[in-house]
């Protein structure tokens, strides 16, 4: 079964620490591999995608991602953390071969303590 | 307008009513999703329009539940009967193809409540 796993149901981290977000993923073919934040009583946000190229991608607010396709992962990392990044993070898998299939893990709540 | 819009915001109904829930995608965005996120829960997909394609349906947790999508704009998912545990917030996302590569634009939901 394709799917995709947040091992992590809360992450704490003291603020000016790097963080990380563990996502990993099992799919056959090429994923595309997206990171999502909802902060309280918001929507969900884009921060950052990974489609083909460079393994560390980029993406707003500081966040990068690292693609590992020999561990099937795609973590999400900041050097250091804010406050601000308190929120729910989401992981999520699009498949090649699907035009619609895009699964999201469960979820991981960050809290960043001053 | 300038993002994806849902209506209405909060919808309490009681148990067996039929309730429809809108949602207005991003303007030329081909693509349109619902999903459902339960309290604290992560997101289920429902149910996925691309252009003039037959949705994809196998998100659909019951025959409850439907959707629609008019003129390859708005989208109106549709819940008959419902139950208690339909309880949840009603996500709607668009995206477009090409370069975006499929990232996907979310509206603020709508946060059903069936007492």
């Amino acid at each position: 079964a394709q799917s995709v796993a947040q091992p992590e149901d809360q992450v704490n981290v003291a603020e000016g620490n790097p963080l990380t977000v563990k996502c990993t993923y099992s799919v056959s073919g090429n994923p595309y591999l997206f990171w999502y934040v909802q902060y309280p009583n918001r929507g969900l946000q884009f921060l950052l995608k990974y489609i083909t190229g460079d393994n560390l991608v980029k993406g707003s607010y500081g966040f990068e991602a690292e693609f590992n396709k020999s561990q099937t992962s795609f973590h999400l990392k900041k050097p250091s953390a804010l406050v601000s990044d308190s929120a729910l993070y989401f992981c999520a898998v699009r498949l090649y071969s699907s035009a619609s299939k895009i699964i999201f893990g469960s979820g991981t709540r960050l809290s960043i303590r001053p | 307008g300038a993002g994806v819009s849902q209506s209405p915001s909060n919808k309490v109904t009681e148990k067996g009513k039929d309730v429809e829930l809108r949602c207005d995608p991003i303007s030329g965005h081909t693509a349109l999703y619902w999903y459902r996120q339960s309290l604290g829960q992560g997101l289920e997909f429902l149910i996925y329009f691309q252009g003039n394609s037959a949705p994809d349906k196998s998100g659909l947790p019951s025959d409850r539940f439907s959707a629609e999508r008019t003129g390859g704009s708005v989208s109106t998912l549709t819940i008959q009967r419902t139950q208690q545990e339909d309880s949840a917030v009603y996500l709607c996302a668009s995206s477009s193809g090409g370069d975006s590569h499929y990232e996907q634009y979310f509206g603020p939901g709508t946060r059903l409540t069936v007492t």
